[in-house]
């Protein structure tokens, strides 16, 4: 089956240190990858997002490049802000699963904490 | 569009009572999902439906729990009886195909 591992937390950096958090994937199909972010008290919201391999996703300065042959996702950014502080989730689809969308597997979340 | 919405926000009730959760979704989207959210076990995904039908249901925890979607703007989560281990907060999500997932502000569930 399907399964998403990312790096366990809190993640605790000060601010404009560079960010790395890691996510493996493994996948029965051909998967779109995507990163999503809960600020507290919140629903998930769609941070970025790659549909085939080599893709990269980008978004407020947050990127990630989609790594087939090492089946990877790995979320980066060159300099944190407080309010990046936040829970983030990698998540897959296996578009070939069920012939559609088939509901996203997530990662158990990574908590990063940002210091002033 | 204003998005997911899900009512209510918050709900607390006693163990042995029915609990219905709402969720109207984007208005044109395809896909609805039902996702709870617990420290324990992270995000789970309970039922989808396409075009409200339901399509898997295989992640809905025990008989207890029950969803329907009537109609293309409208989905239930129904839990009955409710039990203290149902505490959780439950997201609903639509999407369009698969292009991309828009989760509503989730309900806070708590069975004392």
């Amino acid at each position: 089956g399907n399964s998403v591992t990312q790096m366990e937390g809190p993640v605790t950096l000060s601010e404009e240190a560079f960010l790395t958090i890691n996510c493996t994937y493994t996948a029965t199909g051909y998967p779109s990858l995507f990163w999503y972010v809960q600020y507290p008290g919140e629903g998930l919201q769609l941070l970025l997002k790659a549909t085939k391999a080599d893709d990269k996703g980008s978004n407020k300065g947050f990127e990630a490049t989609y790594r087939k042959e090492t089946t990877s996702f790995h979320l980066e950014k060159g300099s944190v802000q407080v309010s990046d502080s936040a829970v983030y989730f990698c998540a897959l689809s296996d578009l070939y699963s069920g012939g559609g969308a088939d509901g996203l597997t997530f990662g158990k979340g990574t908590h990063l904490i940002i210091q002033p | 569009d204003a998005g997911v919405i899900q009512s209510p926000r918050h709900e607390v009730t006693e163990m042995g009572q029915e609990v219905t959760l709402r969720c109207k979704p984007i208005s044109g989207h395809d896909y609805l999902f039902w996702y709870r959210q617990t420290m324990m076990r992270g995000l789970e995904l309970l039922i989808y439906f396409n075009n409200n039908v339901p399509i898997d249901d295989s992640g809905m925890p025990e008989d207890r729990f029950s969803a329907k979607m009537p109609n293309a703007s409208f989905s239930t989560l129904k839990i009955q009886p409710s039990e203290p281990r149902d505490s959780a907060v439950y997201f609903c999500a639509s999407s369009l195909g698969a292009g991309g997932y828009t989760f509503g502000s989730g309900t806070r569930l708590t069975v004392v």
